[in-house]
């Protein structure tokens, strides 16, 4: 069966902290990964990842996908308040999205 | 340019009873999918429409059906509703032929709440 993990659950840190969030997956007929944030209902969209090895950035955030040991990494840099939200990962397959349970992030002042 | 529109925000339900959801893909957009998001969880594939056909289909009983509009709109239908179908329904617009998924649009969701 096709699952995506998300690591951690939950994590709090204080403002200015650097956070990792993790995703590991085994799905069959991989298309894509992506990344999303959720703050209260519409997850919006950050970044997709097709090909080993290269990294995606975007201001503070960035992330990489490695399709030999089959996971992805979020990367933020210098975190503000406003990113207290839902980290959610999705990979594509079959014309569908496959989610994870998502890490919820925590900045404290 | 308007995003993904989804109506209703929220809807309160009855057990047995039945509730249509609508959804408007961004301008441009020909294949929608929707998807079940409970709380605390990630969303869960219901299906996705593209040229008023469904294309796929995740794990969900027959009670979830949908339908694809000529303009791309869409709507998913519950029967039957279940004290567990109780979530936040989002619907999700891309572009594209294959099966790659694109980067997909979400709405902002009906939350759907069954008593």
């Amino acid at each position: 069966e096709d699952k995506v993990v998300q690591s951690p659950l939950s994590l709090v840190v204080h403002e200015g902290d650097t956070v990792t969030l993790n995703c590991s997956y085994e799905v069959t007929n991989f298309r894509s990964l992506l990344w999303y944030k959720q703050e209260k209902k519409a997850p919006t969209f950050l970044f997709m990842l097709t090909s080993s090895g290269i990294e995606k950035k975007s201001g503070r955030l960035s992330s990489i996908l490695d399709k030999k040991e089959l996971f992805s990494i979020l990367n933020i840099t210098a975190t503000q308040t406003g990113d207290s939200a839902v980290y959610l990962c999705a990979v594509g397959s079959n014309y569908q999205l496959i989610w994870g349970a998502g890490t919820k992030l925590i900045i404290k002042p | 340019d308007a995003g993904v529109t989804q109506s209703p925000t929220h809807l309160i339900k009855t057990r047995g009873q039945q509730v249509t959801l609508r959804c408007s893909p961004k301008s441009g957009h020909d294949t929608v999918s929707w998807y079940q998001q409970a709380l605390g969880q990630g969303p869960q594939f219901i299906f996705q429409y593209y040229e008023e056909e469904e294309r796929q289909r995740g794990n969900f009983p027959d009670r979830f059906s949908g339908h694809q509009f000529p303009n791309y709109s869409s709507e998913l239908n519950v029967n039957a509703l279940l004290l567990g179908d109780s979530a936040l329904y989002l619907c999700a617009s891309s572009l594209g032929t294959g099966p790659e998924p694109l980067e997909a649009f979400f709405g902002q969701g009906t939350r759907l709440t069954v008593v």
